[in-house]
């Protein structure tokens, strides 16, 4: 059972935009700032979006974050083939201090 | 650029010891907190336990507390993580990654597979 509660599974057509929730708490989302993390089948992790809402040099402004109370948003806008892959948010938690990882959306292509 | 390298994974029993290892290079090492997180086959991703950039403080999971231990050595520019009593609960990948405040885990290595069975 994940700290952070993610939807198990999204989906969408090319070109079309996609959002992924994240659900935490007052002690993780609603206290510190959101990370999200691109996992391509076989590969490591990659960071997305940190704080919240920035991206880091090399990921295209299709993916924008967002965040609201104990709650954090993914979108993909301008879905393409190459964006199937899991994806999954993060937080630092204060009261067990120590990161907390949602359990992962994966996306899908159709 | 920034590198992390991950080694050590190997099949091992029930029961057994493993020490991973986690080089990093292209970054002031010292400066930063290290974590180790892993990722079980097939499932999401846990965060196992980080270090100080010293190495004066240490936190685990309590899935592992008490039976891994993480250390570094910031002369060698190396993150270990010392796995005792192991079990199959314990198969995974295990990433080691760095730690930039609101950055978040800001790289990450690409991994190293330990598998727990008889």
């Amino acid at each position: 059972q994940s700290v952070l509660t993610q939807p198990p599974s999204a989906s969408g057509t090319p070109g079309q935009r996609v959002t992924i929730s994240c659900s935490g708490s007052s002690s993780n989302i609603g206290s510190n700032s959101v990370n999200w993390y691109q996992q391509l089948p076989g590969t490591a992790p990659r960071p997305l979006i940190y704080n919240n809402n920035q991206r880091p040099s090399g990921v295209p402004d299709r993916f924008f974050g967002s965040k609201s109370g104990t709650s954090a948003s993914l979108a993909i806008s301008g879905l393409q083939s190459e964006d199937e892959a899991d994806y999954y948010c993060a937080a630092w938690d204060a009261s067990l201090n120590h990161w907390v990882f949602g359990g992962g959306t994966k996306v899908t292509v159709l | 650029q920034v590198q992390l390298v991950e080694s050590g994974g190997v099949l091992v029993k029930p029961g057994g010891s493993l020490r991973l290892s986690c080089a990093a290079s292209g970054f002031a090492f010292s400066d930063y907190y290290m974590s180790w997180i892993r990722q079980a086959p097939g499932k999401g991703l846990e965060w196992v336990s980080y270090v100080t950039s010293d190495g004066s403080y240490t936190k685990y999971a309590d899935s592992v507390k008490g039976r891994f231990t993480i250390s570094r050595d910031n002369a060698k520019n190396s993150l270990y993580l010392q796995m005792n009593s192991l079990t199959a609960a314990d198969t995974a990948m295990y990433y080691c990654a760095r730690e930039a405040g609101n950055h978040g885990l800001d790289y990450w290595g690409q991994g190293t597979l330990v598998t727990v069975s008889s």
